[in-house]
C-alpha cells in the first residue's frame, strides 16, 4: 500500500514567486492535515481537511496561504506570493475518520521549501 | 498557551542501554499523547500512543508512561541499538477531537556502538 506522497520533495522560489505544494493521502483516508516545521521549530500545525470540507484552518499563517482538497483526494497548498519566512519544512499527515480522532498519523516525507 | 517541553538536549548513550525520554507539558489536558521517530529528510513515523486514563504502554522495546498529574510522559528505549539513533517528537492532541496534532521540539538520540 502506497503511504502518503508529497511533491516536490525541494522547491526553492524568489520571494514574491507563487508556489504550490501537492500532497496524495492514503486511499480512503478521510482525514488530511497540513504541518509546517520552520528551522530551530516544532512541527506547527496548519490546517485540517475532513474529505473535501476544511474542518480547522486555524494554524494558516496568513492569507497568502490557500489550501484544497477537491474532491476529497489529493491536496494542494499554495503560497502567494512567497516571503523569506515561508522557508521550511511542509509535512502532510493523513488518517482514517475514525471516532475522536485519536489514531495514528501517517505522514508524508516533507516538501522542503527554501524562499531565497 | 499550550507548551511542551522535550530534553533540550541530545541524548547520547551506549548500545545496550535504556534510553529515557521526556516530554513536558503545561496549560492543558490532552486525552491522549503520541510518541514518532523522525530520521533526517523524512516525515515523522508513528511509534506509539497513550490515553489519558492509561499509565503504561508497552510495544516490543518501547514503554510509554503517561502521568497526568505530574503533566508529564516518559519514553523509553529498552536494550537500544544503533539503528535507534533518531529525533523522537512528543505529540499532543490539542483537544479539539480532529486529530489536530500539538509536537514537541523533538529529542535527538544518539546510540553508539
Amino acid at each position: 500500500e502506497a503511504g502518503v506522497t508529497q511533491f516536490p520533495s525541494h522547491s526553492v522560489i524568489e520571494k514574491g514567486q507563487t508556489v504550490t505544494l501537492r500532497c496524495d493521502p492514503i486511499s480512503g483516508h478521510d482525514n488530511l492535515y497540513w504541518y509546517r516545521r520552520v528551522m530551530g521549530k516544532e512541527i506547527k500545525f496548519l490546517l485540517h481537511f475532513v474529505k473535501e470540507s476544511k474542518q480547522d484552518e486555524s494554524g494558516m499563517p496568513n492569507n497568502r496561504f490557500l489550501a484544497e482538497r477537491t474532491g476529497g483526494t489529493y491536496s494542494t497548498l499554495k503560497v502567494q506570493p512567497a516571503e523569506l519566512e515561508d522557508s521550511g519544512v511542509y509535512f502532510c499527515a493523513s488518517s482514517p475518520l475514525l471516532g475522536l480522532g485519536d489514531t495514528e498519523a501517517f505522514f508524508g516525507q516533507g516538501t522542503r521549501l527554501t524562499v531565497v | 498557551s499550550q507548551k511542551i517541553e522535550q530534553n533540550s538536549e541530545a541524548l547520547n548513550i551506549q548500545e545496550g542501554k535504556t534510553a529515557t525520554l521526556t516530554c513536558n507539558y503545561t496549560n492543558y489536558s490532552p486525552a491522549y499523547l503520541q510518541w514518532y521517530r523522525q530520521d533526517p529528510g523524512r516525515g515523522p513515523v508513528f511509534l506509539l500512543l497513550i490515553r489519558e486514563n492509561e499509565k503504561e504502554k508497552r510495544k516490543e522495546r518501547l514503554k510509554v508512561t503517561f502521568d497526568t498529574t505530574l503533566k508529564q510522559s516518559l519514553f523509553h528505549i529498552t536494550a537500544s541499538q544503533p539503528a535507534d539513533s533518531a529525533t523522537y517528537l512528543c505529540a499532543l492532541d490539542s483537544g479539539n477531537q480532529g486529530g489536530k496534532l500539538i509536537f514537541g521540539q523533538g529529542t535527538e538520540l544518539s546510540v553508539k556502538p
